[in-house]
């Protein structure tokens, strides 16, 4: 069946650090490609989204790229901040707005 | 403001004892979907509704029941909560079932334990 797999965290930063979180899936068919954001005691936000292949995904500051040769769809962001610690969820939606989730990468951001 | 809303935000309840989670939205949304999240497993999913009186199991239905009377509300009901469900459950909304790309809100989360 589907599914996603996110690199283990957590990944720890300094601030305007580069950031890099990794997530690859299987799917069959074209599904629809996610990040979620899961900021501490609150549910879960859409980061940003790419519905075909090639397309980029880009909202405050981050960006991910629909990589079909090689099932990915990973997460960059060229400066972090503070305020970007979270729990981020790479997610497919192959049909019927199921989301397949992975475990979650958290993130943890120091001055 | 367009949200999910989930009562209550914290339970904790003993083995066997019913109860229920409320889940509203206000975005006259299709579909509605329950999660529940665990540490190293992410979200999976409980319960689906398509639309009003149309429901299906997730990946994980066993021991929960929904109901979709109204197209607004979407209750999650443990007959018999059990300690393997304490758990972090999420209520979640989106304007259609039948796309795959349609954004889906999320509630703030229950944690429930059962002792």
């Amino acid at each position: 069946g589907d599914s996603v797999t996110q690199m283990e965290g957590p990944v720890t930063l300094s601030e305007e650090a580069f950031l890099t979180i990794n997530c690859t899936y299987t799917a069959t068919g074209y599904p629809s490609l996610f990040w979620y954001v899961q900021y501490p005691g609150e549910g879960l936000q859409l980061l940003l989204k790419a519905t075909k292949a090639d397309d980029k995904g880009s909202n405050k500051g981050f960006e991910a790229t629909y990589r079909k040769e090689t099932t990915s769809f990973h997460l960059e962001k060229g400066s972090v901040q503070v305020s970007d610690s979270a729990v981020y969820f790479c997610a497919l939606s192959g049909g019927y707005n199921k989301l397949i989730f992975g475990a979650g990468t958290r993130l943890a951001v120091h001055p | 403001e367009a949200q999910v809303t989930q009562n209550p935000r914290y339970l904790i309840t003993v083995t066997g004892k019913k109860l229920t989670v409320t889940c509203s939205q206000n975005m006259n949304h299709e579909y509605m979907s329950w999660y529940r999240q665990d540490p190293g497993l992410g979200l999976r999913q409980i319960y689906y509704s398509m639309n009003v009186e149309v429901t299906d199991k997730g990946d994980v239905p066993e021991g929960y029941k929904v109901s979709r009377k109204e197209k607004r509300n979407f209750p999650l009901i443990l007959e018999s909560p059990s300690p393997n469900q304490t758990s972090l459950y999420f209520c979640a909304s989106s304007l259609h079932g039948g796309q795959k790309n349609t954004e889906a809100f999320f509630g703030q989360g229950t944690r429930l334990t059962v002792v």
